[in-house]
């Protein structure tokens, strides 16, 4: 089965790092990229970047870039999407996704991060 | 704020039709395959609808989609309960420097 495991919720304080991650397994990881999608607290999707396992080829929102850092191990097939300080504006469910024919075909279950001082 | 904008909600009556519209603009629906997104209550969004018309394995016939210059279309019929969930838009964006793949702001689906 073609599936994304994602790693599970988090709660930190303001200003602490975090690392979240998302596992590939039922197809070949290295040949298609993944993105992480931001969804806020009853708002809607926001596409933070993306990643190619292959080669850690990373393209960033504008909206996101210097914010958060993506990256992946191929070795293990997993994605990360991490933040070296954490804002209460960063509570929000956290999706990753692979993408296929132009669009985002397999969805992680999501990874909720709360931050709260 | 999405540079791709859908009517914030819609309704209809259970075995009704109901459209959803995702207006943009050249620099994305006008050159990039258009896809939609079904996100039901508490759950993680799930593919319904890419290269603008065409359904993943698995997706009934009652969802369909279309597309016409800078807009798109999704339509439901034969409309379930089941139905009830949270439709996005979605498409890639050559307007700043950099490509980026941008949603629409979401439409809420309620089956009366």
């Amino acid at each position: 089965e073609v599936q994304l495991v994602q790693s599970g919720a988090e709660v930190k304080k303001p200003g602490e790092s975090l690392k979240i991650s998302c596992k590939g397994s039922g197809y070949s990881f290295t040949s298609y990229w993944i993105g992480w999608v931001r969804q806020m607290p009853g708002k809607g999707l926001e596409w933070m970047g993306i990643i190619y396992p292959g080669d850690s080829d990373t393209r960033y929102s504008p909206s996101f870039q210097g914010q958060v850092t993506i990256s992946a191990d191929k070795s293990i097939s997993t994605a990360y999407l991490q933040w070296s300080s954490l804002k209460a504006s960063d509570t929000a469910m956290y999706y990753c996704a692979s993408l296929g024919a132009d669009a985002f075909d397999i969805w992680g279950q999501g990874t909720m991060v709360t931050v709260s001082s | 704020q999405s540079v791709l904008t859908q009517p914030p909600s819609v309704s209809a009556a259970p075995g009704q039709k109901v459209t959803i519209s995702c207006s943009g603009s050249s620099s994305n629906i006008g050159n990039n395959y258009v896809s939609w997104y079904q996100q039901l209550p508490g759950t993680a969004p799930k593919l319904l609808i890419y290269d603008n018309n065409k359904r993943p394995s698995g997706i009934p016939d009652r969802f369909s989609g279309s597309k016409s210059g800078t807009s798109a279309t999704l339509g439901i019929t034969g409309l379930q309960t089941g139905d009830e969930a949270d439709y996005y838009c979605g498409t890639w964006d050559s307007s700043l420097s950099a490509g980026r793949y941008v949603f629409g702001t979401g439409t809420k689906v309620t089956v009366l």
